[in-house]
């Protein structure tokens, strides 16, 4: 797992609530990313990080943003969360950009 | 058009079976490609990586890239129930690079 750790892993919120979820590693990769996975999509980039401070968008970053503090944490925040927005978030890490690892997930349900 | 396409299956195979899945892509720029191996309700994990086209073996998997037709291919021999899984292809490369685009996963299932 590389040392990657996402918390929550799962999470039941309502429409129009904030949410931040949480990726931390041990590995100090000084890339790091945010997926989502749905049915018939794969996974889609949300957000990433190309160090401390520094972080771009994604194919579908609209309704989320990113933080990044520190090398270990990356943390996406849903500002108001939308049903569109039930999903399952994988965060990756990666050293050397092309080799990607990635956490367990953390499984959101908006209401 | 989805930069990466991949036939969502499902494929059920018998144990012992040679399995071969497969992805398309369309954008040239793209170098890198990956296999990943994801059981259910867990993280992704990295399977094979290759770069550009030709073959690359690990055990009983085989991953092939053919850029002149933009087709990639993951080949497992003697397939074994523990290979019950779904399967992502994903590329990466020029005005993408560092960030990987995926077909929507094959789910394999290889019965006893």
């Amino acid at each position: 797992d590389a040392g990657i750790t996402q918390s929550p892993r799962h999470k039941v919120t309502e429409t129009g609530t904030p949410v931040t979820l949480r990726c931390h590693q041990t590995e100090n990769h000084r890339y790091m990313y945010w997926y989502r996975q749905d049915p018939g999509h794969g996974l889609r980039l949300i957000h990433y990080s190309y160090g401390v401070k520094d972080t771009d968008k994604g194919e579908v970053s609209d309704g989320y943003s990113v933080s990044r503090s520190k090398t270990e944490d990356f943390l996406l925040t849903l500002e108001s969360a939308t049903s569109s927005q039930t999903s399952v978030y994988f965060c990756a890490t990666s050293g050397g950009r092309h080799e990607q690892f990635f956490g367990p997930g953390t499984r959101l349900t908006v209401l | 058009q989805k930069e990466v396409e991949q036939d969502p299956g499902p494929l059920s195979v018998p144990e012992g079976a040679i399995v071969s899945l497969n992805c398309t892509y369309s954008n040239s720029a793209f170098q890198y490609f990956m296999w990943y191996r994801q059981y259910s309700r867990k993280g992704p994990e990295l399977l094979m990586y290759t770069y550009s086209s030709g073959n690359k073996e690990d055990g009983r998997f085989t991953a092939q890239v053919d850029k002149s037709s933009k087709y990639i291919s993951l080949f497992i021999r003697d397939s074994q129930p523990s290979d019950s899984a779904t399967y992502l292809c994903a590329s990466e490369g020029g005005t993408s690079y560092g960030k990987l685009t995926f077909g929507q996963g094959t789910i394999l299932t290889v019965h006893p």
